[in-house]
């Protein structure tokens, strides 16, 4: 089955810098990888999905990038935050019906 | 409206009890599903039902056994609960199996 790794498991980053997050897979037919956020307290809430047709998407302040070929693909936080703070999760998926593997979770840290 | 609700938000119950948490999605999705969450943050798929059919059955001991009165709702019913059943309960649902997946606000069972 899928395997989903996510790497570091904790970051810390400065007020305005930019945070990177790594995730490899080991499911050469995962074609779905989304990116969820869970704040303290509070249910995961996904940020940004891209699929295997596509290299590289962004929304604002976030981007995600995919390498099949490396099976990874990473999350970009540029100017964060204190409210970017939260565990990220990645994840991915073969398709409709199949189980959607998570990565353990990283906890980002913004100082203000 | 709340999307996707589950009842109750907290539960505190003894080993060897027996507890339910219920989950109701009002987005007209086709999928639901139970995930648990540990300790260390871990997103751990549990079942999945699409249109009230069995889709995913991870390796959950038998104690659990979810159910799909329609496709609407997916309970959840622990028997013989055990110190290890402590998590934060999650369930989600998604249009047609596939893309995002919509979570509730979480159980958090504490078994004693």
């Amino acid at each position: 089955g899928e395997n989903v790794e996510q790497h570091p498991s904790t970051l810390s980053v400065q007020e305005g810098d930019s945070a990177v997050i790594k995730c490899t897979y080991s499911d050469s037919a995962s074609n779905y990888f989304p990116w969820y956020k869970q704040e303290l307290g509070k249910r995961p809430q996904l940020i940004i999905d891209i699929r295997s047709n596509v290299g590289e998407k962004k929304d604002q302040r976030i981007a995600v990038t995919l390498n099949k070929t490396a099976k990874h693909f990473s999350l970009h936080i540029t100017e964060t935050q204190p409210e970017d703070s939260a565990v990220y999760f990645c994840a991915a998926t073969t398709g409709a019906n199949s189980k959607l593997t998570f990565g353990k979770g990283i906890t980002l840290s913004v100082r203000p | 409206d709340t999307a996707v609700s589950q009842t109750p938000k907290y539960l505190v119950t003894q080993m060897g009890n027996d507890k339910s948490i219920k989950c109701e999605q009002n987005l007209g999705h086709d999928t639901m599903y139970w995930y648990k969450q540990d300790s260390k943050k871990f997103l751990k798929i549990m079942f999945s039902y699409n249109n009230k059919e069995l889709i995913i059955n991870e390796t959950v001991p038998n104690r659990f056994s979810p159910k799909s009165p329609d496709k609407a709702h997916l309970n959840l019913h622990i028997n013989s609960l055990e110190l290890g059943d402590s998590a934060v309960y999650f369930c989600a649902s998604s249009p047609h199996g596939a893309g995002e997946l919509f979570f509730g606000e979480g159980s958090r069972l504490t078994v004693l």
